[in-house]
């Protein structure tokens, strides 16, 4: 019954290689987010998608490119991985037809690139 | 421009002692206020909301906050902390509205409570 639900849990792997993480949220919500967390524990978003449609697309280099084939589904592809790309990444999703609802996250992927 | 202030990264306290994390905001209009908690190697978990009406919200697990506009703080509160409320807050601000909106978070507060 895991409402938003991520994989992979742990990813390790080298600098250069292109990687994915995927998440999928069951609650059938409109809205769908990244949010990266760093080594310092501070979260900050990076993408938002609405209905398959992107709405927020924060300062993340181009390496970064979010895939959203349905709305229960967004997931995030990384190419050419770098050491600074090492974090925690949060999918989370929000039901905008209620007024500002909040947000649901999954249990995060500790990315580590060496 | 907008953001979210945490004061105090770490704070230490005893078990069933009471306990106040801070939490100030810098935003123009009404905010819509969060507080999420992280446990290690957990995602985040809703504690509570505000949006509008009684300035004192409940939340889950015995906590609760306060909203103070002239203050521009949304401070957690419990009244007698357990073993198992050690874990990262999270205060944050709610930008904008409908599916543009964004959630703002503040840097946290790591809890350790001491038995």
């Amino acid at each position: 019954d895991t409402a938003v639900s991520q994989t992979p849990k742990y990813l390790v792997t080298q600098m250069g290689n292109d990687k994915s993480i995927k998440c999928e949220q069951n609650l059938g919500h409109d809205t769908m987010y990244w949010y990266k967390q760093d080594s310092k524990k501070f979260l900050k978003i990076m993408f938002s998608y609405n209905n398959k449609e992107l709405i927020i697309n924060e300062t993340v280099p181009n390496r970064f490119s979010p895939k959203s084939p349905d709305k229960a589904h967004l997931n995030l592809h990384i190419n050419s991985l770098e050491l600074g790309d090492s974090a925690v990444y949060f999918c989370a999703s929000r039901n905008d037809r209620g007024y500002n609802s909040p947000l649901h996250f999954g249990n995060g992927t500790r990315l580590t690139v060496t | 421009a907008q953001s979210v202030t945490q004061p105090d990264i770490h704070i230490t306290v005893s078990e069933g002692a009471s306990l106040e994390l801070r939490c100030n905001y810098s935003y123009g209009a009404t905010p819509y206020l969060f507080w999420y908690v992280q446990s290690p190697g957990q995602g985040l978990q809703l504690l509570l909301k505000y949006f509008s009406g009684d300035t004192l919200v409940q939340g889950i697990k015995g906590f609760e906050a306060e909203f103070k506009r002239s203050q521009s703080s949304f401070n957690l509160r419990k009244p007698s902390v357990h073993w198992s409320d050690a874990a990262e807050y999270f205060c944050a601000v709610d930008l904008y509205g409908g599916a543009t909106n964004k959630l703002i978070f503040g840097t946290g507060t790591l809890l350790a409570v001491q038995p």
